[in-house]
């Protein structure tokens, strides 16, 4: 167990809705990144936040967002699905005191699947 | 831009075998790679990192500049090494690129 936890585990809705995914990094870390993966892409990098500010932006869609919170939990929120969007959403995080080199913890992801 | 290519989707190999999986890369400064390793039904996570020159399970990854490869070997393979292996760059304060993955079947 990394100490990253995601919320939920697996959520299934329909096309046009709106989900939002949860992320509790490990305690101390300040960094925590989002991550895509589906079968045919492998693992896109989406976005990467800092101590609650937005750090790097990778593969990510107009219609995603994120967030991450005082508390430095962060959220991924999907809005207006596609039924491409079906993945294996992760989460990790890390201490980054040097920046983005440092070892990233992950989560056990969420499993969306747009119907 | 950074980029990492795992050239292989699927790597088979006989137990007792020896491993490698491929990884080429693309950053302009100094890089730091890492490979990754998910085995099923687990998390991703980290094997080794090339500025540690450890091995981990048997797993060795030499970072070569002029090939700009970072490839990861094990000299005798075992069942338990199946597992899908991500090779991963970072260039600083800067995104970490992920390859799109090895799956390494270790046949008995």
């Amino acid at each position: 167990d990394s100490g990253v936890t995601q919320t939920p585990k697996h959520l299934i809705t329909a096309t046009g809705q709106r989900v939002t995914l949860r992320c509790s990094p490990r305690s101390g870390d300040l960094s925590v990144y989002w991550y895509q993966q589906s079968l045919d892409q492998g693992l896109q990098f989406l976005i990467q936040y800092y101590n609650g500010e937005e750090r790097a932006k990778g593969n990510i869609l107009e219609r995603f967002s994120a967030q991450q919170f005082p508390d430095l939990h962060s959220e991924l929120n999907l809005s207006s699905l596609e039924l491409g969007d079906s993945a294996l959403y992760f989460c990790a995080s890390s201490v980054d005191l040097r920046g983005a080199t440092d070892t990233q913890y992950f989560g056990p992801g969420t499993r969306l699947t747009v119907l | 831009a950074q980029r990492v290519t795992q050239p292989e989707k699927l790597l088979s190999v006989f137990k007792g075998a020896p491993v490698e999986l491929k990884c080429n890369y693309s950053y302009s400064g100094s890089p730091e790679l890492f490979w990754y390793v998910q085995y099923s039904r687990q998390r991703l996570q980290l094997l080794l990192r090339h500025i540690s020159r450890e091995s981990i399970k048997g797993f060795t990854a030499d970072l070569n500049k002029g090939e700009t490869s970072f490839h990861l070997k094990k000299p005798f393979a075992q069942e338990e090494d199946s597992a899908m292996y991500y090779c991963a760059l970072s260039g600083g304060y800067q995104k970490v690129t992920f390859g799109t993955g090895t799956k390494l079947q270790v046949i008995p």
